[in-house]
């Protein structure tokens, strides 16, 4: 299994531009989860899907950021319009069940300048 | 509001001694807590777990303490090698890890040859 799979690995746009983020996660695995690093809060959970739908986006900062899951194989995480505190890493993890501890792809890099 | 806590941002030791990363939580309801660690340019692995109903977990090189009563624990590396060096993410749960995975800001290792 190759993991998975975020694209792209970096993004840089400019402030107002949309931009989206996607993810593959692995083959078999149930749950989907959008997180952003920052140096100051760590690693937040931005939403997460259970077999395609949503669970829980209390953690969407606010309505600029949407999610979506249309198949068990995909998922896109968009940023309309875009801001400079936007800037961060993006991370992408499955699980087939979160106490199974989560993988994460590489995560994207977004600078929006 | 964060409700996983490492309060140290950085941390060096030197090889072949003991690495000691702290961890605190407020939310009385996690009971199922996770180690990941972070290379540049990857995303989290997952390193280490333990639940509530132990108070410690043991694993190679790498032991996690918990104290439930301080709401506190560790991650012991013992001995410390140069490949240890990277940032140390804690995570917490609750429903013994069926929930959402909470995770603190880091602390980045660094161990001196």
């Amino acid at each position: 299994d190759a993991g998975v799979i975020q694209s792209p690995r970096h993004e840089v746009t400019e402030m107002g531009q949309e931009v989206t983020l996607r993810c593959k996660p692995i083959s078999g695995h149930d749950y989907l989860f959008w997180y952003r690093q920052t140096m100051m809060r760590g690693l937040e959970l931005l939403i997460y899907f259970n077999n395609n739908v949503p669970i829980d986006d209390s953690g969407m900062p606010e309505d600029r950021f949407s999610a979506k899951m249309p198949n068990a194989s995909f998922s896109t995480l968009k940023i309309q319009p875009s801001e400079p505190r936007d800037s961060a890493v993006y991370f992408c993890a499955s699980t087939l069940r979160p106490n199974y501890g989560y993988t994460f792809g590489s995560g994207t890099r977004l600078t929006v300048v | 509001d964060q409700q996983v806590k490492q309060n140290s941002p950085s941390l060096s030791v030197q090889e072949g001694r003991i690495s000691i990363l702290n961890c605190d939580y407020t939310n009385s309801m996690f009971d199922y807590f996770l180690w990941y660690k972070k290379y540049p340019a990857e995303g989290p692995t997952f390193l280490i777990s333990i639940s509530s109903i132990k108070d410690k977990n043991e694993d190679g090189r790498f032991t996690v303490f918990l104290n439930k009563s301080a709401k506190h624990l560790s991650l012991h590396i013992v001995p410390s090698q140069p490949g240890d060096s990277a940032v140390y993410f804690c995570a917490a749960s609750a429903n013994f890890g069926n929930e959402k995975l909470t995770f603190g800001t880091g602390t980045r290792l660094t161990i001196i040859p």
